[in-house]
Parts: structure tokens; C-alpha cells; sequence
């Protein structure tokens, strides 16, 4: 079956745009979550949903943000964009969310944003 | 959420095996411990989980010790292409998946 799929693959904003990443799950999986990875932080946890609802929060500010769909597919937007917000998006798939024993996270490639 | 420390880094050859140790002393009874690999410019990926004892799949084993306040994976002959990033994770099935850590960098050479 098909994986988690990002779109786009690499992106590139100007300081104080914004912007919005795709996530497509693997068809059945209910939880999205979201995670930033930069070389000095290595990877944090932005937020997750599970039918439509936000079950979790990483520690960011409230320029991220995000929404999922009926369908599951999700989006994450960031505005104003800053140059610290140069990172490696990735988004993961899983059938349960977080407190159910459906464990395993599917990764998908991610989103390069670059900021300039 | 469990703290966890591991290496940062490792150093081994091909064919050798490669045991990474990871703490976690405030492990909750709940929790379960599961491991993650991570290629270059890839999103992680699942390699093992595992709440006691020992836990063996295709491409590795996780021992945990009774007390649970330490588990080590273990890769068995590694390859080149088990050159990457292994990150430990401590937590109640799918709360795991909150906090990454930095992972240990394991360089295979030949």
C-alpha cells in the first residue's frame, strides 16, 4: 500500500511569508503528526491530530499550526515565516493515537523549507 | 514522558555486531521502549519495541533488563547501509512518539 506522502518535496519562502505543507496518511491511519528537524535540534515534536482534532502540542510558537481533514489528509501552515524556520518538515502516520496500543509511526520523506 | 540518554555516537566494522544502550531510569510501569532508524534526509523509521525480557524481529533484537531502567538494541552484522541515526523512546504505546532525543549516530565502516 502506498506510504505517507508530503507534498511538496523542497520549498523555498522569503522572511515573513507563509507557508502550508501537505501530509497524505497511509489510507486507514487515523493519527498525523508533525515534527521539525534542524541539525541543532535534532527532531521535535510540533503537534499531532486524530479525527480532526488536535490531540497534542510540541513546544512552538503560535505561527505553526495545523488542520486535519475528514479524510485524514493534514496540513500544517506556518506564518511569518522566520529564518530559524529553515528545517526538514516530517510528518507520520499511525492507525491510533496516542494512549491506544497502535504503535508504529510511518514516516513520510518530508518537506524541505528553506528561508531566505 | 521518560528522560533517555544514549551514546551520541559509535564506531564499527561490517559484520560486527553493534550494541547501543539506552537509560531510562524513570521508566513508568506503563511504558514500552521502541526504537527508530533514520537515513539521511528520511523520515525515521520502525525498527523494534519491546516492554521486558527480549524481543527479537528480522533486523534486531532489544534486550531489557527486569529492572527496565536500561534496554539495548542490538544490530547483529552490520553493513554499510546500517549507517544512521538510532533513536531511543520511552512511553505508553503512541505517547513515545512526543519526544525524539538526538539519537545515536552509528558509523559502519569497512
Amino acid at each position: 500500500k502506498a506510504g505517507v506522502t508530503q507534498t511538496p518535496r523542497y520549498l523555498i519562502k522569503t522572511r515573513g511569508q507563509q507557508v502550508t505543507l501537505s501530509c497524505s496518511p497511509i489510507s486507514g491511519h487515523r493519527s498525523v503528526s508533525w515534527y521539525q528537524q534542524t541539525p541543532g535540534q535534532g527532531l521535535q515534536f510540533l503537534f499531532e491530530y486524530f479525527s480532526e482534532t488536535q490531540r497534542n502540542k510540541g513546544n512552538f510558537p503560535g505561527r505553526f499550526s495545523g488542520r486535519q481533514f475528514s479524510n485524514s489528509r493534514s496540513e500544517m501552515n506556518v506564518s511569518t515565516l522566520e529564518l530559524g524556520d529553515s528545517a526538514l518538515y516530517l510528518c507520520a502516520s499511525s492507525l491510533g493515537s496516542t494512549g491506544t496500543t497502535n504503535t508504529e509511526a510511518f514516516f513520510g520523506q518530508g518537506t524541505r523549507l528553506t528561508v531566505v | 514522558l521518560a528522560k533517555t540518554t544514549q551514546p551520541i555516537s559509535m564506531d564499527s566494522y561490517e559484520g560486527q555486531e553493534v550494541n547501543i544502550t539506552c537509560s531510562h531510569n524513570n521508566i513508568a510501569t506503563n511504558d514500552y521502549i521502541t526504537w527508530y532508524q533514520q537515513f539521511p534526509s528520511q523520515g525515521p523509521r520502525f525498527i523494534i519495541q519491546g516492554y521486558k525480557t527480549k524481543v527479537t524481529n528480522e533486523v534486531a533484537s532489544l534486550f531489557i533488563p527486569a529492572d527496565r531502567k536500561s534496554s539495548t538494541l542490538s544490530l547483529p552484522r552490520v553493513s554499510l547501509s546500517d549507517t544512521a541515526v538510532y533513536y531511543c523512546l520511552v512511553g505508553f504505546p503512541n505517547d513515545y512518539k512526543l519526544s525524539f532525543g538526538a539519537g545515536t549516530t552509528v558509523t559502519v565502516r569497512a
